[in-house]
């Protein structure tokens, strides 16, 4: 079974709006780590940012914020006011468990912003 | 700070060749590595992780292995390389578990993108 869902394989916005990308996920530990990484067309995988599952506030980033809703096994991530360097894919990950980092990855969501 | 680099960054092999991509990590000790591929358009997938010297753990079986001969340097190698074996391939480091618990952030290189002709 799927861990981790991204359900938008591509989104388009337009500069300086707000843009919000799904992830689910899922997990019967009760410890778990949520990620968010970019990825240009350069290939490098960029962290952005990460929510513990015993976090609970949202976690920030300067423009990058997560929507952690437990219950529903959400981990949606927002960008707000979008720049165009913010083109790119966009990956969800769970880290299960405390003993290893290994991580899951979604199939990822292409974001392009518009001028 | 820590970094870690891989190379070669590209590179374009026949069918049945060897093959050895490397990566360095610096600035940190003991950490976790990891080789993950990512195929087109598509997800990471965990091929292998190494959370000591000598100590490797395979995820998926495949053509590939991989090795551990310095705390710092993971190395990706095939004997004979097959044509799925095209893809975008990541190395990655994090601190152990109890190092530094809150996040421990898995990082990447820069990648190495490896087409099988």
């Amino acid at each position: 079974a799927q861990k981790i869902t991204q359900t938008q394989p591509g989104m388009f916005v337009q500069e300086k709006e707000a843009v919000t990308l799904d992830c689910t996920y899922d997990t019967s530990d009760q410890s778990y780590g949520l990620f968010w990484y970019k990825q240009p067309s350069s290939g490098e995988m960029i962290f952005l940012i990460y929510q513990g599952s015993y976090d609970e506030q949202n976690a920030t980033e300067g423009r990058y914020s997560l929507n952690f809703q437990k219950a529903r096994k959400s981990a949606n991530l927002v960008i707000s006011a979008s720049q165009l360097g913010d083109s790119a894919m966009y990956f969800c990950a769970m880290r299960e468990g405390t003993n290893d980092y290994k991580l899951s990855f979604g199939a990822g969501t292409t974001v392009t912003v518009r001028a | 700070s820590q970094t870690i680099h891989q190379w070669p960054a590209t590179l374009v092999q026949p069918v049945g060749s060897p093959l050895s991509l490397e990566c360095t990590v610096e600035g940190t000790s003991n950490p976790n590595l990891y080789w993950y591929r990512q195929a087109a358009g598509r997800g990471l997938q965990l091929l292998f992780y190494s959370v000591g010297i000598g100590q490797i753990s395979s995820e998926v079986p495949q053509n590939l292995s991989a090795s551990r001969p310095q705390d710092r340097q993971f190395i990706l190698s095939s004997k004979k390389l097959l044509l799925s074996d095209s893809g975008f391939y990541l190395c990655a480091w994090s601190n152990r578990p109890g190092q530094a618990f809150s996040g421990n952030t898995i990082y990447f290189g820069e990648g190495s993108w490896l087409t099988v002709v």
